[in-house]
């Protein structure tokens, strides 16, 4: 069955300093993976995905992902953090044969002055 | 651009009571879902749908329902709603079952 680790619960980044939030997902084929942002009180918003092709995916609002199959990993990054980037972030592992996504239990990240 | 909608942002019910919430999508999408969203534990799916009148369990299932007359609206239905079912509720959709899926705004219920 997919699963999907975010071993960090919360992370706190000094504003401007980069970013990178850990996924990691289980699954024996090539998946479909995903990162989305909430807001909050908002619902989740589609940063980036990756299918196939290039490992290294951008995304909206300066974020990037690299899929590493070695090392069953999906980490997201940003080279320079803002105050508004503060908000929960999720994995989320799907596959062709699938008829649902798996997320994981989020990272929140909080972002200080 | 894409939208999915859920009637209430906020709702409080008292024990017992039956709940609905409403989603609706305007991207002709096959596939919707539920989830409950609770801290620490993420995104858990309920049900989804992908079809009309067509639906699956996800995870947790018990203690709700759903239904699906037209492609465009998903309701969630607690029959009887109990104290641990206070939750942040989602509704999203897809095109295709494994690809993206759009979020609504959520609902927060509240039961008393």
């Amino acid at each position: 069955a997919q699963s999907v680790t975010q071993p960090d619960i919360h992370i706190t980044v000094s504003e401007g300093a980069s970013l990178e939030l850990r996924c990691n997902y289980s699954y024996g084929a090539t998946p479909y993976l995903f990162w989305y942002v909430q807001s909050p009180g908002q619902g989740l918003q589609l940063l980036l995905k990756y299918f196939s092709g290039d490992t290294l995916v951008q995304g909206i609002k300066g974020f990037e992902a690299e899929f590493k199959r070695s090392q069953s990993s999906f980490n997201l990054r940003k080279p320079s953090v803002h105050w508004s980037d503060a908000a929960e972030y999720f994995c989320a592992v799907g596959a062709r044969s699938f008829q649902k996504l798996v997320f994981g239990t989020g990272t929140r990240l909080l972002v200080s002055p | 651009d894409v939208k999915v909608t859920q009637s209430s942002r906020y709702l409080v019910k008292r024990t017992g009571e039956k709940v609905f919430l409403e989603c609706v999508q305007d991207m002709d999408h096959e596939n919707m879902f539920w989830y409950r969203q609770d801290p620490g534990l993420g995104l858990r799916l309920i049900y989804f749908s992908y079809d009309v009148k067509m639906k699956e369990k996800g995870d947790i299932p018990e203690g709700y329902s759903v239904s699906r007359e037209k492609k465009e609206r998903f309701s969630l239905i607690l029959e009887s709603a109990s104290t641990n079912q206070t939750s942040m509720y989602l509704c999203a959709s897809s095109l295709v079952t494994a690809d993206t899926q759009y979020f609504g705004p959520g609902t927060r219920l509240t039961v008393l």
